[in-house]
């Protein structure tokens, strides 16, 4: 069965701290790994992963995909509070006339002043 | 920017009635997702649409069906709805098929089942 699968599931930090949110998956079709911020209402798209190696940038956070050992992370360096938020791991599957995404539980992090 | 909108943001219903739940896109987007978000368990895929009147049964599909007359709205319902269908409903849409595009959410609707 195709998975998704996030750690930490939660995750307490301090205002300047770094952090890295891993996600790891097993998906027989794969197209591409997306990661997305959830504040209070909807998700907002952060990056789009096809290849390996090849890190995506923007700000303070980024991200990498090993499509060998079928894991991503996403780090955020100096976080700030206004980073507090869930943060969800997807991986689009090829399906029929297109794709459809196979969600992580997400990694809830929080980030005290 | 794309934009889309579900009619709701909090709806309460009694178990056993008919819910319909709204969801509009302005981007011309082929593809229209219906999701369910719960605690512990992440966002998980109850219906999709590749394109007017196309349907496919997601992971959850039980209890629910879909209707899709419109290219910009599709709409999630609840044939007679239980308590345990109260839960955190999120849609989603994308370009179609070669696109290597993200699905964009709407922000949801929370529905509790009373």
């Amino acid at each position: 069965e195709d998975k998704v699968v996030q750690s930490p599931l939660s995750l307490v930090v301090h205002e300047g701290d770094t952090v890295t949110l891993n996600c790891s998956y097993e998906v027989t079709n794969f197209r591409s790994l997306l990661w997305y911020k959830q504040e209070k209402k909807a998700p907002t798209f952060l990056f789009m992963l096809t290849s390996s190696g090849i890190e995506k940038k923007s700000g303070r956070l980024s991200s990498i995909l090993d499509k060998k050992e079928l894991f991503s992370i996403l780090n955020i360096t100096a976080t700030q509070t206004g980073d507090s938020a869930i943060y969800l791991c997807a991986v689009e599957e090829i399906y029929n006339q297109g794709g459809k995404l196979i969600f992580g539980q997400g990694t809830e992090l929080s980030v005290k002043p | 920017d794309v934009k889309v909108t579900q009619s709701s943001r909090y709806l309460v219903k009694r178990t056993g009635e008919k819910v319909f739940l709204e969801c509009v896109q302005d981007m011309d987007h082929e593809n229209m997702f219906w999701y369910r978000q719960d605690p512990g368990l992440g966002l998980r895929l109850i219906y999709f649409s590749y394109d007017v009147k196309m349907k496919e049964k997601g992971d959850i599909p039980e209890g629910y069906s879909v209707s899709r007359e419109k290219k910009e709205r599709f709409s999630l319902i609840l044939e007679s709805a239980s308590t345990n269908q109260t839960s955190m409903y999120l849609c989603a849409s994308s370009l179609g098929h070669g696109y290597r595009q993200p699905q964009h959410f709407g922000d949801g609707t929370r529905l509790s089942i009373l």
